[in-house]
């Protein structure tokens, strides 16, 4: 069974740095290009990043609203990614959600992590 | 980006109806589009891909169509499960995006 766990979030003071988890299991991690997506309390899906697999480079992409504050990274040999977030705003307040795409689609979709950007 | 246009945004329906929505894209996308349900609290759950794909265990109530720019999700004989908000979502090209959301409740 495929299953994506988010960790890391809580209470952080904006300008601050988090760095997010999403620990995968029951797939093959390194075959999958992850996804980060967030959601803002009581508003829609945002897109925030993809990282690609071994084989195309694991290079990323970032939605234009992140870029340069927020960093996708993974570790395949234990079967994580990460989000690191710098420089927090009070709109970076949501729950994030990391996905694994099957053939683009972002097919399963973590719990889900809060992470509140307060002072 | 591709922007996505959904509506309506609030729906209202009985138990045993049909309901349709309705979700545009600003340039064409083939058929690259998911349908999501989403309960509160709770993950995104993909209903359909590829514009008219039912993904594996969602009922046979729930189907999908179009191609291009134009989509719907229909509903036939809507059940209490059914009650959630409902998001298309481009994946022909990053960035991603969503519609704004469609509330299906109870009439």
């Amino acid at each position: 069974e495929v299953q994506l766990v988010e960790s890391g979030g809580g209470l952080v003071q904006p300008g601050r740095s988090r760095r997010l988890s999403c620990s995968g299991s029951g797939f093959t991690f390194e075959d999958y290009y992850m996804t980060w997506f967030r959601q803002a309390p009581g508003k829609g899906l945002e897109w925030i990043g993809v990282i690609r697999n071994k084989m195309f480079g694991r290079t990323t992409q970032y939605a234009a609203s992140v870029k340069g504050r927020f960093t996708i990274s993974r570790d395949d040999s234990r079967s994580i990614v990460y989000l690191q977030m710098n420089d927090l705003k009070s709109e970076d307040t949501a729950v994030y959600y990391c996905t694994r795409e099957r053939r683009e689609l972002p097919e399963y979709w973590g719990q889900g992590t809060l992470v509140t950007v307060s002072s | 980006d591709i922007h996505m246009t959904q509506s309506p945004s609030t729906l209202s329906a009985s138990i045993g109806d049909g309901v349709t929505i309705t979700c545009r894209a600003s340039q064409t996308i083939n058929i690259w589009l998911a349908w999501y349900q989403q309960k509160p609290g709770k993950a995104p759950k993909v209903l359909i891909s590829k514009a008219s794909t039912l993904e594996s265990e969602v009922p046979s109530r729930f189907s999908g169509s179009g191609s291009g720019t134009e989509f719907t999700l229909t509903i036939t004989n809507v059940q209490p499960d059914d009650f959630a908000t409902y998001y298309c979502q481009q994946y022909n090209s990053y960035p991603y995006t969503f519609g704004q959301g469609t509330k299906l409740d109870i009439k």
